[in-house]
């Protein structure tokens, strides 16, 4: 089955600071989204992005799905951005959501 | 518009003992999943069901079974728990084709 990696597993920042998480998967996909689950473990919807590029104030998102990779770019980081961040993807000709490995974000204020 | 709902919240059961988790969707959604998150971990895919009727397994589908008797609802069943299965169980729903997934705020399952 297709594989989801996320780098970097984990990510300490200064309040204010910019960070770029990445996912990569082995398979052409034909969904792809990102969450952040936040401390109380509820999972958030980000972005849902396929392909292309999307912005949502301080957070955007930019996936190249020839190269099989996906971007979530945070800046002006804040307290609030801490938890954990997942891309799930799904499969050409499958219906299958598989979720990546996560990266774990704590910001210091 | 609930979204996606799940029952119950939090359970606590005693090894051997058997329960169903519900979720339930009010968005004619045709595709829905079960998830199941341990800690420090991410989710991992243990039955989905792309319509009523149907149903399909996922990475870790033992000791689990599921229904999809009618479209909104896809319940899963435990029949013999174990402590293996403490986790957290999230549900998920998506319409047709290429589009995004709804989840639900997942269940507490401890198995003592």
């Amino acid at each position: 089955g297709i594989q989801v990696e996320q780098s970097p597993p984990d990510l300490i920042l200064q309040e204010g600071a910019n960070s770029t998480l990445r996912c990569n998967f082995s398979d052409s996909v034909n969904n792809l989204q990102w969450f952040h689950q936040n401390p109380w473990g509820q999972l958030i919807n980000l972005f849902y992005i396929p392909s292309g590029t999307k912005q949502n104030g301080r957070l955007s998102a930019t996936t190249v799905a020839t190269e099989r990779y996906s971007l979530l770019y945070i800046s002006s980081s804040q307290t609030t951005d801490s938890g954990v961040y997942f891309c799930a993807v799904c499969t050409s000709g499958t219906y299958k959501y598989i979720f990546g490995t996560g990266t774990r974000l704590k910001v210091l204020a | 518009n609930a979204g996606v709902t799940q029952t119950p919240k939090f359970r606590v059961l005693k090894t051997g003992q058997s329960m169903t988790l519900l979720c339930a969707q009010d968005m004619n959604h045709e595709y829905m999943y079960w998830y199941r998150q341990d800690p420090g971990m991410g989710l991992r895919l243990i039955h989905y069901s792309v319509g009523e009727g149907t149903t399909a397994k996922g990475e870790v589908p033992d000791g689990y079974n599921v229904s999809r008797l009618k479209k909104q609802n896809f319940l899963l069943g435990l029949e013999s728990a174990a402590p293996s299965q403490t986790s957290v169980y999230f549900c998920a729903s998506r319409l047709v084709g290429d589009t995004e997934a709804f989840f639900g705020q997942g269940t507490r399952l401890t198995v003592v």
